[in-house]
Order: C-alpha cells, then sequence, then structure tokens
C-alpha cells in the first residue's frame, strides 16, 4: 500500500517568516494531494490540494508544490502568523483511500 | 455546505461492551464515507473505506470482526466497536466524499471513545 512520510515533525518559525513543510509517497498510482490543517481538538481542514498533473498551486500565503518523478511534495505558507499554529498533515489518494504523514507541528512565534 | 457529523461526541464505556458511532452527512450524498483513528498528537490511520451499499474495505492490521462498519445509506456510516478494551481508546474521526471522482473529503468532529 501507500507510504507517505512527513518533516520535519516539528517547526518554530518566527512570525512573517516562511514555513516549509515536505511529504513524500510510495505509490507512483497516486494522483491527489491535499494537505490539512488541525487544531487542538478539532476535525482536520482541508487548506490547499493538488493533483498529479499540476507541479504547483498557490492560493495567498499557502503553495504547494509536487514532484511527481521524485515523488514528493511539499507546503509553503510564507508570511506566518500566529493563528497558523497548528499541526499540518499531508495526505497522498492512491485508488480510493486516502493515506497521511505523519504530521507536522507547526509554532509561530509571535 | 459539505458538513459531516458524528454521534457521540464522547463515550465512555466499560470494558467488553459494545459501541456504535455514527457518520452522517447532512447536506449532501456521500457515496463513499472513511473511518479514521487518531492516538493523541499522532495521525490519522485509515482504518476502513466504506462505500454505500457495499462492504467496507479494510486496512491491514483492522480486524474487520472487532470494527463492523456498515453503510446502508448515502449520508449515514456506522462503526461499531464490539467488545471494547481499554487498548480502543481513541479518536475515531469519518470522513465523507461526494460522488466518483469529486477527490475532496469532508472530515466529521470526531468521537472520543474512552473504555475503563
Amino acid at each position: 500500500g501507500e507510504n507517505v512520510e512527513q518533516h520535519p515533525s516539528t517547526l518554530s518559525v518566527q512570525e512573517g517568516d516562511s514555513a516549509v513543510i515536505k511529504c513524500t509517497y510510495s505509490d507512483s498510482a497516486s494522483n491527489y494531494f491535499p494537505w490539512y490543517k488541525q487544531e487542538l481538538g478539532k476535525r482536520p481542514q482541508l487548506i490547499i490540494d493538488i493533483r498529479s498533473n499540476v507541479g504547483e498551486k498557490k492560493d495567498q500565503r499557502i503553495a504547494v508544490t509536487l514532484n511527481k518523478t521524485a515523488k514528493h511534495f511539499s507546503l509553503h505558507i510564507t508570511e506566518t502568523q500566529p493563528e497558523d499554529s497548528a499541526v499540518y498533515f499531508c495526505a497522498a489518494r492512491a485508488g480510493n483511500q486516502f493515506y497521511f504523514g505523519t504530521g507536522t507541528s507547526l509554532t509561530v512565534i509571535p | 455546505g459539505a458538513v459531516v457529523s458524528q454521534h457521540p461526541s464522547w463515550v465512555i464505556c466499560k470494558s467488553g461492551t459494545s459501541v456504535k458511532i455514527e457518520c452522517r452527512s447532512l447536506d449532501f450524498q456521500a457515496t463513499t464515507m472513511f473511518w479514521y483513528r487518531q492516538f493523541p498528537k499522532q495521525s490519522l490511520m485509515l482504518m476502513a473505506t466504506s462505500n454505500e451499499g457495499s462492504k467496507a474495505t479494510y486496512e491491514q492490521g483492522v480486524e474487520k470482526d472487532k470494527f463492523l462498519i456498515n453503510h446502508a445509506s448515502l449520508t449515514l456510516s456506522t462503526l461499531t466497536v464490539t467488545s471494547a478494551h481499554p487498548e480502543d481508546s481513541s479518536f475515531y474521526i469519518c470522513s465523507a466524499q461526494a460522488g466518483a471522482g469529486n477527490n475532496e473529503q469532508f472530515f466529521g468532529p470526531g468521537t472520543r471513545l474512552t473504555v475503563l
């Protein structure tokens, strides 16, 4: 089955700096890669996603890049704000199943 | 739109009892629902995928006789934890997907199960 790895597990940045979270996947058939933000005690919320036929997607301060050859994709958050502090999960869709990375706890220091 | 609810939000039960958790898509028809388990400060682990009207597909290592999944309608899936034990204590989250070709999944708020 699909194996999704995510790094780093924890990340602290100063407010205004950028944050980058990286994921790799194993199944070359995976074709959809969403990123979720989960605040403590709440459900995961989709923040951005990318399909396998696209290399990059941007939505305001958030961007995702995908390298199909290398089987890795990354989340980029620019101009970070304290409210960006949360746990972020990447995921890969293989067939009809979603497999999640291990999560990154992001702390934005005011 | 795209709201998914779960009931109950928290349940405490005695060891050996069975617990049913409901997952409902409130404003859309979910052809596929997913059940995840999440331990504190850990990732979501996919347990099973259920399609309306058919048997659920369980991930490797998940006991189908232990975790019974029923997806009887396009808006309701249930997870029953049978003969619960303390090690089954966890946060269970469902998600729902609307229609083939629609990739996005919408998560329920989760159910915290505590087995004494």
